[in-house]
């Protein structure tokens, strides 16, 4: 089963407008982090958000927030007042506790930030 | 320096080749972590060093790759007698600790191309 899904391969957004990418997670470990990265042409992956399976409240970081729904196992990841310069890909990602070693990612989502 | 240094950050081989691709990680960080991406995909994770214990290769596709890192530091990735299907983009990413919820500080990458 696939630890991380994305299921939306490209998204557009009118700029200035919100933008919800879609994250949904397979894990049975109760300890895990859940993160988003942007991934623009230039290849490098940067991160943007964390949020810890303990964590009460959804994680924000500036225009970006992340809508946790620990029950439905969804991640989403909401990009407030867009700009241009998101445009970009977008992954979800998962880090077990347990085991430790490696993140799970998801296909990517590419958004497109329109004028 | 300041981030994750790969190089290079292209490559073309022929293939059957054998190639070398570095990473250096940021200065302090024990963890370093090799990925691969295939076009259109999300990120493959290859193998992973935590400081001075034996790594985890539990990611290498094939025992044509392996991965080395000297003195905690410089990691090489090899690849021997190189096919077609290796042609990715190889991502190199370093972090404090296995467990820094930040996550994962990536370089930009190696393109190879395998024809």
């Amino acid at each position: 089963a696939q630890k991380i899904t994305q299921t939306q391969p490209g998204m557009f957004v009118q700029e200035k407008e919100a933008v919800t990418l879609d994250c949904t997670y397979d894990t049975s470990d109760p300890s895990y982090g859940l993160f988003w990265y942007k991934q623009p042409s230039s290849g490098e992956m940067i991160f943007l958000i964390y949020q810890g399976s303990y964590d009460q409240q959804n994680a924000t970081e500036g225009r970006y927030s992340l809508n946790f729904q620990k029950a439905r196992k969804s991640a989403n990841l909401v990009i407030s007042a867009s700009q241009l310069g998101d445009s970009a890909m977008y992954f979800c990602a998962m880090r077990e506790v347990n085991t430790g070693n490696q993140f799970y990612f998801g296909t990517g989502t590419s958004l497109t930030v329109i004028p | 320096g300041a981030g994750v240094s790969q190089s290079p950050s292209n490559k073309v081989t022929e293939k059957g080749k054998d190639v070398e691709l570095r990473c250096d990680p940021i200065s302090g960080h024990t963890a370093l972590y090799w990925y691969r991406q295939s076009l259109g995909q999300g990120l493959e994770f290859l193998i992973y060093f935590q400081g001075n214990s034996a790594p985890d290769k539990s990611g290498l596709p094939s025992d044509r790759f392996s991965a080395e890192r000297t003195g905690g530091s410089v990691s090489t990735l090899t690849i021997q007698r190189t096919q077609q299907e290796d042609s990715a983009v190889y991502l190199c990413a370093s972090s404090l600790t296995s467990g820094d919820p930040n996550g994962y500080t990536f370089g930009s990458g190696t393109r190879l191309t395998v024809v």
